[in-house]
């Protein structure tokens, strides 16, 4: 069973922090990996991708890849109130379209 | 942008019923999913479809059906809807290759009383 793997918190940060979300995934095989922020009652919002070992930045937003180690991480910079939500972290099955999600790690940023 | 949308954004059915969900993309995407997301379980495929008239089970496929007659249209079948299909219910798009992105429709929140 492959399987991504991520803290379902909360995570608790105070605002203007840095907000650290990790995932790790079974699958060697995966190509592409992404990261969706979901509000409560909503549907899940596409905020980074990231396809190679590394950093990639996006705004407040810097997504870090370590295909070695399996493990994926979203670093939020400068932590806002409406940061609050649930974060997804998704992979791919392998060399196919198909993702893998994880359950999600619900993040609380506190003025 | 991609739209993505989706028939009801709620939905209130009894058990037995069939119960059609529809979701329209316009971009054009090969690819179409149908997720449903329930707490603790997360995301869970049903099925998804790469081409028109194409379709392939996803992990949890029983009980429901799809069709795509139309590349911009899939819609999920409930053929006898029960109450442990009460869940929100997921579209996704995407293209095929190597970026592999998926965009979501809104959602259909399902009850079956």
């Amino acid at each position: 069973q492959k399987e991504v793997e991520q803290n379902s918190g909360p995570l608790s940060v105070p605002e203007g922090a840095i907000a650290s979300l990790n995932c790790t995934y079974s699958d060697r095989g995966s190509q592409s990996f992404f990261w969706y922020r979901q509000y409560s009652g909503k549907s899940p919002e596409l905020i980074m991708s990231i396809y190679s070992n590394g950093d990639k930045e996006d705004g407040r937003f810097t997504a870090q890849l370590n295909k070695a180690s399996q493990y994926v991480s979203l670093l939020i910079r400068d932590s806002q109130p409406s940061d609050s939500a649930t974060y997804l972290c998704a992979v791919t099955e392998g060399r196919t379209d198909k993702l893998i999600f994880g359950t999600g790690t619900r993040l609380q940023v506190f003025p | 942008d991609v739209k993505v949308t989706q028939s009801s954004r709620y939905l209130v059915k009894r058990t037995g019923e069939k119960v059609f969900l529809e979701c329209v993309q316009d971009m054009d995407h090969e690819n179409m999913f149908w997720y449903r997301q329930d707490p603790g379980l997360g995301l869970r495929l049903i099925y998804f479809s790469y081409d028109v008239k194409m379709k392939e089970k996803g992990d949890i496929p029983e009980g429901y059906s799809v069709s795509r007659e139309k590349k911009e249209r899939f819609s999920l079948i409930l053929e006898s809807a029960s109450t442990n299909q009460t869940s929100m219910y997921l579209c996704a798009t995407g293209t095929s290759g190597n970026t592999d992105t998926q965009y979501f429709g809104p959602g259909t929140r399902l009850t079956v009383l």
